[in-house]
């Protein structure tokens, strides 16, 4: 299976603090996506990082990718309440031609006021 | 707003009823999927579509039928469902389904509840 594993699977902060979640994959990728989602809503795309990249920044949001490791890191700097959801990596793959996304169980932050 | 609209929000249904669940996408892309999230499990991919045609089943019961009439909407057929299947279904599309440089817009969910 490709997909990717999330960890720790709960994670509590207060505002203001850092959060980092990390994510480990079995096989070799073209990229890895970082999602979002907040309860009873779907998933939102927060970022993608080829495997060509070691970093990228989006905002508050840095993704780190160590392919050698197999492993990926996300890290939201100065978080806010509005910041608390469940925060998963995707791994795509063509199969057949067509892509396929899978996802692990994900992080779930909650960052205290 | 997500540009991926599913309806109903929530869906309660017996056993032996048959009910349909809807996904419309207004971004202009060609791939569509259905997702299942159960509460502590992976998201499970249940169906893919592109232009229309279905390019994964990802052995999922025969009780869930998939229908793709565009490539703007997407529909679950459901009959005798089984306590089980109680989940949250999310729809999703990306723009072209051959490339893994697409992301995936999701919907907002149908909370399905199987009494």
């Amino acid at each position: 299976s490709q997909q990717g594993e999330e960890d720790p699977q709960a994670l509590s902060i207060q505002e203001g603090e850092n959060a980092t979640m990390n994510c480990s994959y079995k096989t070799s990728i073209n990229n890895l996506q970082w999602y979002r989602q907040n309860s009873g809503r779907g998933l939102v795309h927060l970022i993608l990082i080829r495997s060509n990249e070691r970093e990228k920044h989006s905002g508050r949001l840095r993704v780190t990718l160590d392919t050698s490791k197999k492993s990926s890191s996300l890290l939201i700097t100065a978080s806010r309440a509005a910041d608390t959801a469940s925060y998963f990596c995707a791994t795509p793959f063509l199969p057949g031609g067509y892509q396929k996304v899978t996802f692990g169980t994900g992080t779930k932050l909650q960052v205290i006021p | 707003e997500t540009g991926v609209t599913q309806t109903p929000r929530h869906l309660v249904m017996g056993m032996t009823n048959k009910k349909s669940l809807k996904c419309e996408q207004h971004l202009g892309h060609n791939a569509m999927y259905w997702y299942k999230q159960s509460a502590k499990k992976p998201l499970e991919l249940m169906f893919v579509y592109n232009f229309k045609e279905q390019t994964e089943n990802n052995s999922v019961p025969s009780r869930f039928s998939p229908e793709c009439p565009n490539s703007s909407h997407l529909f679950l057929h459901l009959h005798t469902l089984q306590p089980e299947d109680s989940a949250l279904y999310l729809c999703a599309s990306s723009s072209r389904g051959q490339s893994l440089n697409s992301p995936l817009h999701f919907g907002n969910g149908t909370r399905l509840t199987v009494t």
